[in-house]
């Protein structure tokens, strides 16, 4: 099993929608969760941490599952400008230092169509 | 606020050469880590440094080594480049110490092509 597994998509949506994926880890010792962006042929992008709690942001909601170990991105009512491919990433370094580095998936390729 | 910024953009090698990429950390950041991305994959850790030390290594040959100087620029060195080392090399530099915490500001890469 992968550490960090992801459903390639393409995820097909159209636009004003509410898309949700989910990111799957199998260390449970990961410590933090993230959602990055990265746009075609770009640099990956903070979108936003995932606390314990859950967090929101905008129209971006994500959710953390201890139990079931994966972490969750809601986008609600979708815009074109979302299109982008979404990675997440765990960091598994007990310590917290991070030195382990990130963990990322493959990423979910969203396409919001018009 | 200058962000993370990567040298050169673009650059093609032949198997068995070597090659140096260059990163500048954003205003503040201690801590650089290197990442590889292969096409249709997620970014992969190669290894981070505080302090001009490696200080996390992740599943890379020792043919990958670093540097890292006083003023926090960070450089990628490949020796005996394969054909498989072609990629995307993303520098991310961290507004906290070691890199606690995880949130990592990327640099616009270095894609590297090996014939």
């Amino acid at each position: 099993r992968k550490e960090v597994e992801q459903d390639p998509g393409p995820f097909n949506v159209p636009e004003g929608a509410t898309v949700a994926f989910n990111c799957t880890y199998s260390n449970s010792a990961s410590q933090s969760f993230f959602w990055y962006r990265q746009d075609c042929r770009k640099e990956p992008k903070l979108l936003m941490s995932v606390y314990s709690s859950g967090n929101e942001d905008g129209r971006f909601t994500a959710q953390l599952n201890r139990a079931s170990q994966y972490i969750s991105l809601l986008i609600r009512d979708s815009k074109l400008s979302d299109s982008a491919t979404y990675l997440c990433a765990v960091n598994i370094d007990p310590a917290g230092g991070g030195a382990d580095g990130l963990t990322f998936g493959k990423g979910t390729h969203l396409i919001i169509q018009p | 606020e200058t962000g993370v910024t990567q040298s050169p953009t673009h650059l093609i090698k032949t198997r068995g050469q070597q090659v140096t990429l260059r990163c500048s950390s954003q205003s503040g950041h201690n801590t650089v880590s290197w990442y590889q991305q292969a096409l249709g994959q997620g970014p992969q850790f190669i290894f981070q440094y505080y302090r001009e030390e490696e200080n996390g290594r992740g599943n890379f040959p020792p043919r990958f080594s670093g540097l890292q100087f006083p003023n926090y620029s960070s450089e990628l060195n490949v020796n005996a480049l394969e054909l498989d080392d072609s990629a995307l090399y993303l520098c991310a530099s961290s507004p906290r110490d070691r890199g606690l915490g995880g949130e990592l500001f990327f640099g616009e890469g270095s894609r590297l092509t090996v014939l």
